[in-house]
């Protein structure tokens, strides 16, 4: 499977800042996606980041307060904008694997926003 | 809406005891995949299931698509300390698009010495 890096690997932010998080993948994969786990809870998808097109977003989740750029088909980059304390949580990225609806995730990013 | 519910919602068990959890859902999934995730970590792929009725072992783990396409358990057999972890089910139901997964809420292992 990939080898999947985040950055940062957690951050302490303030209310109404903004938050970039980078993911890396060691090699080219075409499906790369989102997900947000908010303290004790299961994870849910935010959105689906494919090179060359814009994210495709799942209901509750908005461009303008999670942008995402897919400038190739290694990385990709979250940003929590205008962020409020509701927006604590680890915020991970997953790429798909060799087989159908397989994905790997990377290690997450842990975001407290006072 | 859709429903997928996984149970039970944690386990304190004895090291070399056997585990067992499942997930059903309100409709029909054309994957299941188990994930455990440890504090600090992403979720880690354990087992992938596609077929109805499949079953699949991986060490002491062993996963098994059910055969109305709706439920899928995982048992770990003899647990050791290195168990512990929230595992965690996903899968796409056949409605949604390529790539979407669905998780359950997890199931919380403790194993004590």
């Amino acid at each position: 499977s990939a080898v999947i890096s985040q950055k940062p690997s957690r951050d302490i932010c303030q209310r109404g800042t903004s938050l970039t998080i980078q993911c890396q993948v060691d090699s080219q994969v075409t499906m790369m996606f989102w997900y947000r786990q908010q303290p004790g809870q299961s994870l849910t998808l935010i959105a689906t980041a494919n090179q060359g097109s814009e994210a495709t977003y799942e209901s509750g989740f908005v461009i303008d307060k999670f942008p995402i750029s897919r400038p190739n088909l290694t990385f990709s980059t979250l940003t929590v904008s205008n962020m409020s304390p509701e927006d604590s949580s680890i915020y991970l990225c997953s790429v798909e694997g060799d087989t159908y609806n397989e994905q790997f995730f990377g290690p997450g990013t842990r975001l407290t926003v006072l | 809406g859709q429903q997928l519910n996984q149970s039970p919602q944690s386990m304190f068990i004895q090291e070399g005891e056997d585990v067992s959890m499942n997930c059903t859902s309100s409709s029909i999934f054309n994957t299941w995949l188990w994930y455990k995730q440890e504090p600090g970590e992403g979720p880690v792929l354990l087992i992938a299931l596609y077929k109805a009725g499949e079953l699949t072992s991986n060490g002491r783990l062993t996963a098994q698509f059910g055969i109305t396409r709706k439920d899928s358990f995982l048992n770990i057999s003899a647990s050791i300390p290195s168990d512990v972890g929230i595992y965690f089910c996903a899968g796409q139901w056949a409605t949604d698009s390529w790539g979407k997964l669905q998780f359950g809420a997890g199931t919380q292992v403790v194993v004590t010495p």
